[in-house]
């Protein structure tokens, strides 16, 4: 069936280093949504792409739905404290009306 | 005051009983879902319902039973059957195939 992967499965960084999260699928994605889930929450939504090329930021945060809609990334630039948790991906699995999720990426920032 | 709320948020069960998980939702979501997510893990759907009295099994659906009388309420029944219950129970709803909303979610541990 159809899957996502998403890179790396953690990232530990310093206050202020950037950091990258990607998500890759084998089939050509119709959307993809970014959600956040701090430690011991649920997770939230963030935002969703859908044109093939698209880029949408929200403060520090920049989205990018690739070219060929298989591969997605979440960039933060200068990261804070309040960044920590896990961040996932999620596209849609065909008309089912559900989704399928990455495992996420866990960030933790060094203050 | 909307959204969707999940009780318990904790929850302990002898092995081997049933044990149902609430969720209600007051968005007018027409489809609800129920996700297990375990530690390190993504979220793997349990089942999903997109209308009143008809719903579908997810990725994980041994071991589990829902029920759908009312456009609120989606319970899940955890039944002696799912041989690694414990686990944190996520529930979600949506406007048909638009963005997913979480509840808090309920942690269950089965002593």
């Amino acid at each position: 069936g159809q899957q996502v992967m998403q890179i790396p499965q953690y990232q530990h960084v310093q206050e202020g280093e950037d950091f990258t999260t990607y998500c890759n699928s084998s089939t050509t994605l119709s959307n993809i949504q970014w959600y956040k889930q701090r430690p011991g929450g649920h997770p939230v939504f963030l935002i969703q792409l859908v044109k093939s090329g698209e880029v949408k930021k929200q403060k520090r945060l920049t989205f990018q739905f690739g070219e060929a809609k298989k591969n997605s990334s979440l960039h933060i630039t200068a990261t804070q404290t309040t960044d920590v948790g896990t961040y996932f991906c999620a596209v849609s699995r065909g008309s089912q009306g559900n989704l399928i999720f990455g495992k996420g990426t866990k960030l933790s920032v060094k203050p | 005051d909307g959204g969707i709320t999940q009780s318990p948020k904790y929850l302990f069960r002898k092995e081997g009983q049933n044990v149902t998980l609430s969720c209600e939702q007051n968005l007018n979501h027409d489809a609800m879902y129920w996700y297990r997510q375990d530690p390190g893990q993504g979220l793997r759907l349990i089942y999903y319902s997109q209308i009143v009295n008809d719903f579908q099994k997810g990725d994980i659906a041994e071991g589990y039973s829902v029920s759908r009388e009312k456009k609120e309420s989606f319970p899940l029944t955890v039944t002696s059957a799912q041989k690694n219950p414990t686990a944190f129970y996520l529930c979600a709803s949506s406007l048909r195939t638009d963005t997913q909303y979480f509840g808090p979610g309920t942690r269950l541990t089965v002593l």
